[in-house]
């Protein structure tokens, strides 16, 4: 079964509104979260490190303040995209990273993405 | 910085053909290897892993090995068919990228009946 749930799975949405998408956890604990926007016929593009109890770490060229992340427990993270416009449609994907010992061989968990649609 | 390359799709191969996607990577560390796939309309499935030289990941009757002295994980099947066609990610994440997976472009792949 699922190990990462995300929601929604789509959502449209008129310009200049927000929309929060959810991820959760449900089998472990993650300290980390990642956040990832997929452009179509492109890779997967990583936005933001989400770490609990503490300030998201951003990648070069992405807007914090218009991508808010929220890490608020060990097993939820939210990415809030505020004042959305047209470009800001894509897929996005977060994915967790379980706290466990021995990280070497730590893999990550895909949530089943959202794919935004702003009008 | 790590990074990997794989090849470009889109692959277009007939049903029940042999497969293979290449990858490589650099890595100053020892990474481990992932092969994620992603069908049309879903999210990211892991689809095998290796995480230390010579380890073979197997799974659907997909392979890859974990080749250090080439820096390779290429991913093959013997047959593939019609419900393999989706996207074909390789990836490798180690402590030099702070666990951060590091993602190749992706690989189209297109099985016609």
């Amino acid at each position: 079964g699922a190990v990462v749930s995300q929601h929604p799975s789509w959502v449209i949405c008129k310009s200049g509104t927000s929309v929060k998408i959810e991820c959760r956890s449900l089998d472990f604990q993650a300290t980390t979260m990642f956040w990832y926007r997929q452009f179509p016929k492109q890779s997967l593009m990583l936005m933001a490190t989400s770490n609990e109890g503490s300030k998201a770490t951003y990648e070069q060229g992405v807007e914090k303040d218009k991508f808010l992340i929220n890490h608020a427990s060990l097993t939820l993270s939210t990415l809030t995209v505020t004042s959305a416009h047209p470009e800001d449609s894509s897929f996005y994907i977060c994915s967790v990273l379980p706290d466990r010992l021995g990280r070497m061989n730590t893999e990550a968990f895909f949530g089943q993405g959202t794919r935004l649609t702003v009008v | 910085g790590d990074s990997v390359t794989q090849m470009e799709g889109p692959v277009t191969l007939s049903e029940e053909a042999f497969l293979t996607i290449n990858c490589t990577y650099t890595a100053t560390g020892y990474p481990s290897l992932f092969w994620y796939v992603q069908y049309p309309g879903e999210g990211l499935q892991l689809l095998l892993k290796a995480t230390k030289a010579d380890d073979k990941g197997s799974n659907k009757g997909f392979e890859a090995t974990y080749r250090k002295e080439t820096t390779s994980f290429h991913l093959e099947k013997g047959s593939v068919q019609v419900s393999d066609s989706a996207v074909y990610f390789c990836a490798l994440s180690d402590l030099d990228s702070n666990y951060q997976l590091i993602w190749g472009a992706g690989t189209k792949l297109i099985i016609k009946p």
